[in-house]
């Protein structure tokens, strides 16, 4: 079985400017998390989707940050402008259902440095 | 909100010795989930539980949640260098979303 796939693996820009991440959740679960992980501190919950609805979004950034899943499936995250904090891994991961009683699968995580 | 803390922060182990990291949440838990994460790697699940007082074992790993269920602990017996990493506990409130906490890094020194 394949696992959740993000893309790409590193990015470094500047302040300012804009970058997005890419995450295919495996196949066949229907929510899928964005998580902001910094040095030396736990996963972050970004936001939560159902299918291609949001579920949770209250720790999102929505002034720079949004998020996307158009079909259900795939989905992205958008960094605009970039700030010097948002320095961090962010991880993607799915699961069957809702995480009370589903495994979360995370994927490798894109790690992005503002410079 | 709700916030789930973990202690210590690091604990650094001579080969042999064991380990035990501590999760308490301000709120109630509905469950909580226990991940390792290796150094440069991404969080893998370890565990889930459910029932209150509920004692679940893995070989040398023994997780516990509290009776009120608002704290568990994971222990470590007679650990390993492969142990190394960090552990974090996740702990959801309701059934709708997850919270970590910021982790208990292990070292272990051969």
């Amino acid at each position: 079985e394949a696992g959740v796939a993000q893309s790409p693996r590193y990015k470094i820009i500047e302040k300012r400017q804009s970058v997005a991440f890419w995450c295919n959740p495996i196949s066949g679960h229907a929510t899928l998390y964005w998580y902001q992980q910094i040095l030396g501190q736990g996963p972050k919950l970004l936001i939560q989707f159902q299918n291609n609805g949001v579920v949770d979004d209250s720790q999102l950034p929505k002034d720079r940050f949004s998020a996307e899943r158009l079909k259900g499936v795939d989905s992205t995250l958008k960094i605009q402008p970039a700030k010097l904090e948002d320095s961090a891994v962010y991880l993607c991961a799915s699961s069957l259902g809702q995480p009370s009683t589903d495994t979360q699968y995370f994927g490798p995580g894109t790690r992005l440095t503002v410079l | 909100g709700q916030q789930v803390m973990q202690i210590p922060q690091y604990q650094h182990v001579q080969e042999g010795e064991d380990f035990t990291t501590y999760c308490n949440s301000s709120t109630t838990l509905s469950n909580i989930q226990w991940y390792k994460q290796r150094p440069g790697g991404h969080p893998v699940f370890l565990i889930q539980l459910v029932k209150s007082g509920e004692v679940k074992k893995q070989k040398r790993l023994t997780f516990q949640f509290g009776e009120a269920k608002k704290n568990s602990s994971l222990h470590i017996t007679a650990t390993q260098t492969t142990d190394v990493g960090t552990y974090f506990c996740a702990g959801s409130p309701n059934n709708n979303d997850m919270r970590f906490g910021a982790g208990t890094r292990l070292t272990v020194k051969p």
